[in-house]
């Protein structure tokens, strides 16, 4: 069946950085893009950006811009976020989710999650 | 950058009522919006895209309407599972969603 397969929980310092993976299956992988959501305690999803294995476009989020990275690897079907300069306010579990491979659009398909937790 | 306000923040209701959840956007979306549901513990799941269109296995006891800035999400009787968090999404500039409705057994 269709899956992501995200990395385990994450507990980073102020100032550092972090990468989470997102290994997809049960489809192929460059047929389809992949978005990144993340959620924080007692607010509302917030997207950071969306990336196309099939041609290499992605598009940042404005407010995430300088700090964030997205990339594919297509030979292993997996997608990656870093996120630098991380601050507390970036704790939040962070989602990969299956999204359209031209452009962002709804996301079918979740990862279930990665905690990251930014602590002094 | 669009903001979409859903409102109420919970709704409480008992099995087999009506939900009407409403969700409205501080300018035109047109028809780019979606509709998620997210329990405790789990990844969000699309119910509805493009304000009316059902995501594959969703029940017909969930449908969307509206268009521009105003948008709702009904729940025409709710089962014990639907009892959860609500977001709408917009994809008509940027990638935005609302802050969520709650809801909960009465």
């Amino acid at each position: 069946q269709v899956q992501l397969v995200q990395s385990g929980a994450e507990v980073k310092k102020p100032g550092a950085s972090v990468k989470v993976s997102c290994k997809s299956s049960g489809y192929i992988f460059s047929t389809y893009g992949i978005s990144w959501v993340r959620l924080a305690p007692g607010q509302g999803p917030q997207w950071l950006g969306w990336i196309s294995p099939y041609n290499g476009n992605i598009k940042y989020a404005q407010r995430f811009q300088g700090r964030v990275t997205m990339t594919t690897d297509t030979s292993t079907s997996t997608a990656y976020l870093e996120l630098r300069s991380l601050r507390p306010d970036d704790t939040a579990v962070y989602y990969c989710a299956r999204d359209d491979r031209d452009d962002y659009y709804y996301m079918d398909v979740w990862g279930k999650g990665t905690t990251v937790t930014v602590s002094s | 950058e669009i903001e979409l306000t859903q409102s109420p923040a919970t709704l409480s209701l008992s099995p087999g009522e009506r939900a009407t959840l409403s969700c409205r956007a501080s300018q035109s979306v047109g028809i780019f919006l979606a509709w998620y549901q997210q329990k405790p513990g789990q990844a969000p799941r699309l119910l509805i895209y493009d304000t009316s269109n059902r995501a594959t296995g969703v029940p017909a006891r969930f449908s969307g309407s509206g268009s521009g800035t105003d948008f709702t999400l009904t729940i025409s009787s709710l089962e014990p599972e639907d009892f959860a968090v609500y977001y709408c999404q917009q994809r008509n500039n940027w990638l935005t969603f609302g802050g969520g409705t709650k809801v909960d057994i009465k």
